[in-house]
């Protein structure tokens, strides 16, 4: 079945530092791949996604691209801030065929930086 | 601009209580979903609903029960409360039908069962 497996945390990192988290997936067909970010006591919110192969999204400086080639969609973003501890997920859809049972997560990093 | 609506934020129930947690969603989105997240193990699946009068079996079903009260609601119903079901509770929303929408998340209900 699919899956999405996520480097596991916790991160933790000084401000400014680079960072890089790891999501690799496992899909048949053609997926959509997202990050969402939990900020503490908050839901789930979508940070970035990208649609199909060698599209990059980016958001907040965040970036991911996403490479069919290595089954990856990674987390990155140059210089960190303290604003930025959360969890960070990485999740899966495929195309909608009727079935609205799409996203798939992985079990999430959480990230501390630390001033 | 509520977005996802969930109540009660938190509640505290004995083993073997009754609780229904509360979704509405404002964005006119036709599908819902009920997931729980517990450490380490991301979140799964309980329910969803594809559009108002259906739900469907997620992962983790056991112990609960859904409602597709009309479009904008969708509740969760733990009918014996078991501490196995301790957890956090989210509920979702999506627009499908448009290629590939994410989920819109409301903030959670944090339940303990004693």
């Amino acid at each position: 079945g699919d899956s999405v497996t996520q480097m596991e945390g916790p991160v933790t990192l000084s401000e400014e530092a680079f960072l890089t988290i790891n999501c690799t997936y496992t899909a048949t067909g053609y997926p959509s791949l997202f990050w969402y970010v939990q900020y503490p006591g908050e839901g789930l919110q979508l940070l970035l996604k990208a649609t199909k192969a060698d599209d990059k999204g980016s958001n907040k400086g965040f970036e991911a691209t996403y490479r069919k080639e290595t089954t990856s969609f990674h987390l990155e973003k140059g210089s960190v801030q303290v604003s930025d501890s959360a969890v960070y997920f990485c999740a899966l859809s495929l195309p909608d065929s009727g079935s609205a049972r799409q996203l798939t997560f992985g079990s999430g990093t959480q990230l501390t930086v630390l001033p | 601009n509520a977005g996802v609506t969930q109540t009660p934020k938190f509640q505290v129930l004995k083993t073997g209580q009754s609780m229904t947690l509360q979704c509405a969603q404002d964005m006119n989105h036709n599908s819902m979903y009920w997931y729980r997240q517990d450490p380490g193990m991301g979140l799964r699946l309980i329910y969803y609903s594809a559009s108002e009068g259906t739900t469907d079996k997620g992962e983790v079903p056991n112990g609960y029960n859904v409602s597709r009260l009309n479009k904008r609601e969708f509740s969760l119903r733990l009918e014996s409360a078991a501490p196995s079901q301790t957890s956090v509770y989210f509920c979702a929303s999506r627009l499908t039908g448009l290629h590939n929408q994410p989920q819109h998340f409301g903030d959670g209900t944090r339940l303990s069962i004693l």
